[in-house]
Parts: structure tokens; sequence; C-alpha cells
């Protein structure tokens, strides 16, 4: 099992609300990527960060915003829920660090995000 | 436009055969595949590799093998056990415009039959 972690696991929330997914990793991946998941279908990159301080958008668009302050800490934010936004979450790491592998991303548990 | 994807969405193999999962990709510039596995609630698990310099790499049971003529990747699974029902899922790593991402394929859904 990869050292990441994702909180919550499930989160039920109504129309409007400010949300943050937690991600963190202990393995010291310099490369973080959040992914978006509907069920049983493929995965879809929409934020990245190489490095603190720096975040790019994925290749799916998504009114979500991302930080990266820690090394090992990269939270995803959507200011306003909305249903449209009902899916699961994804947190993965890649990088330099002890005995990972570089260039393969390692995932967490993942957040199923329903929105009401 | 470029894609990874599978050839199957779904696939079910008796108890103690060997499953074999297929994925095509169409961007030769990839030099790195991963296979995922997902078990229902959780998150992908990284399963084995392969760079685009080798043909065959094997791992305990798995086995992938790369054929880089006709851009495909498939993962073999020797004596599939109740344990592996999942989803496959194969990644390719891309270069694009001075970053690598990985592209996932739709995923294939292997349910083994006691």
């Amino acid at each position: 099992e990869a050292d990441i972690y994702q909180t919550p696991r499930y989160l039920v929330i109504g129309t409007g609300k400010k949300i943050t997914l937690e991600c963190s990793q202990t393995m010291g991946h310099d490369k973080m990527y959040w992914y978006q998941q509907d069920p049983g279908m493929e995965l879809h990159l929409i934020h990245y960060s190489y490095g603190v301080n720096s975040t790019e958008k994925g290749d799916l668009s998504s009114e979500s915003t991302v930080s990266r302050i820690r090394t090992e800490h990269f939270p995803l934010t959507l200011e306003s829920a909305r249903p449209s936004h009902t899916s699961q979450y994804l947190c993965a790491s890649s990088g330099r660090g002890g005995a990972y592998i570089t260039d393969t991303q390692y995932f967490g548990p993942g957040t199923r995000l329903t929105v009401l | 436009g470029e894609s990874v994807g599978l050839h199957l969405p779904t696939l079910s193999v008796q108890e103690g055969d060997n499953s074999i999962i297929n994925c095509a990709y169409s961007n030769s510039a990839s030099d790195y595949f991963i296979w995922y596995k997902q078990e229902s609630g959780k998150g992908p698990q990284f399963i084995i590799d392969i760079r685009s310099n080798m043909d065959k790499r094997q791992g305990q049971r798995v086995t992938v093998l790369l054929n880089k003529t006709v851009k495909h990747l498939s993962l073999q699974i020797a004596a599939t056990q109740p344990g592996d029902s999942a989803v496959y899922f194969c990644a390719e790593n891309r270069a694009q415009g001075g970053s690598e991402k990985l592209v996932f394929g739709k995923g294939t859904k292997l349910t083994v039959n006691p």
C-alpha cells in the first residue's frame, strides 16, 4: 500500500457549500495529481503540481482549485458545490522518494462526493 | 483524437484460468506504460509497468507485453483468482508541452467465476 491519504472518504453535501478535499502523502514525492472518475469510467486529470507553489490545470476542465504550500499536502477546493460535481476524486503522487518507482503514480483511496 | 483504450469493457473467466486484458494506444512517442487494478471503492493500485525499450516484463503471476509495431499492450494474469476481480486500466505516459502526464484507458472489468 502506498502512503497517500485522502479525507473524507465519503461526503454528501448540499448545493452551494464550499468544500475542501484533503490529500497527503508521506513518500517525499514532488509531483501530485488530482483525477476525477465517474463510476466504471476512466480517470481524467483535473489538476497537477510538480512542486511547492506549482499548480497546473489538467486535461479535464474543472471548477475546483488546488494549492501546494507544502510538499506533502495537495488540497482541492470547490467554492460552491453543484450536483454536476458529484463524482469520485482521486489523488496521486509520483517522483523521487525511497523505494518507490519514479514516474509511477501511486493513488489514494479516493473521496466519493455527492452534491444534493 | 489520440487515446488509450481497451478492446473489451468486460472479461469473465473461470478461477484457475489465465486472463488476458488488452490495450491499444495511439501515441508512438509514449515511452512508459503502467497497468493498474482498481477494486470497488478503492483507488487504482499499481500492478506492473514497462518501458518502451522492452517488449515483455514479468511480475508475480502477471506479465505485460508491449508491441510497439501495432501499438498494443496486454496484461496476462496466470491462474486467475477471485481476488483478481476488479477493473484494470492501462495508462500511457505522454510528454505534452514540457510536462509528462498519464493518460488512462477506459478500463476492463474482470470477473472471476469460482
